[in-house]
């Protein structure tokens, strides 16, 4: 079983805002990172350390952190967009890596 | 170009063994460390295991801890993965990955997984 809690799918219409959560109480502590992984590639990651984005990621992807609850926000959701999501962060040890079930995101 | 590159996977027999590597190039690779990752068909992303920068801390995931082995060497740029005593469940697509926890001259205290290589798929079945 996971630390990290996240709802198994979450849908949104092209061009609205979608939000997914990751819930854990090792986030009171440490940051939660997010990566989206497209069927049949490796996961990239698209938020680090609660609310940055690497270089090449667009705007609309943003994160946020209140309590044990992080959240991935995608403003203005697009087509490519579509794929599975995890959060990812320490357990409440500080030594693993832990990361949530999966989100999968469809855009209609 | 940061690049991982993994290899060895393939199909055993439960209770077989299996020796897992990755290849890092365009980084210092003695001053990260790393991590593999998995994936089980169909299923989430699963940490495995943790090495240090000088290879001397490791971690474990408790479903493979004791049968798996972390290990790196820096001369060679290659991390491995010792897998014994393997379990139907422990089919999956295993991850190389980076922890990184500096990016454009700032430092965070929570590292993430940056980058990911292509996968080598490992499959346990009789």
């Amino acid at each position: 079983s996971s630390e990290l809690t996240q709802d198994p799918a979450v849908s949104v219409a092209l061009g609205q805002t979608v939000r997914i959560t990751c819930q854990g109480d090792s986030l009171r502590t440490y940051y939660a990172n997010w990566y989206q992984q497209k069927p049949g590639q490796a996961p990239k990651v698209v938020i680090f350390a609660k609310n940055n984005r690497p270089t090449g990621i667009p705007d609309r992807f943003s994160g946020s952190s209140t309590g044990n609850t992080a959240s991935l926000t995608i403003t203005g959701a697009q087509a490519e967009d579509e794929a599975d999501y995890y959060c990812n962060s320490r357990d409440s040890s500080g030594n693993h890596r832990v990361f949530g079930g999966g989100t999968k995101l469809t855009v209609l | 170009e940061v690049q991982l590159v993994e290899s060895g996977g393939d199909l055993v027999q439960p209770g077989g063994s299996l020796r897992l590597s990755c290849a890092a190039s365009g980084f210092t690779f003695k001053n990260y460390e790393m991590n593999w990752v998995r994936q089980a068909p169909g299923k989430g992303l699963e940490w495995v295991s943790y090495i240090s920068g000088g290879g001397k801390i490791t971690y474990y995931a408790e479903s493979v801890k004791g049968r798996f082995t972390i290990s790196r060497d820096t001369a060679n740029n290659s991390l491995y993965l010792q897998m014994n005593s393997l379990r139907a469940e422990d089919t999956a697509v295993y991850y190389c990955v980076r922890d990184v926890d500096c990016s454009g001259g700032s430092c965070y205290p929570t590292g993430w997984f940056d980058p990911w290589g292509q996968g080598t798929l490992v499959t346990v079945s009789s």
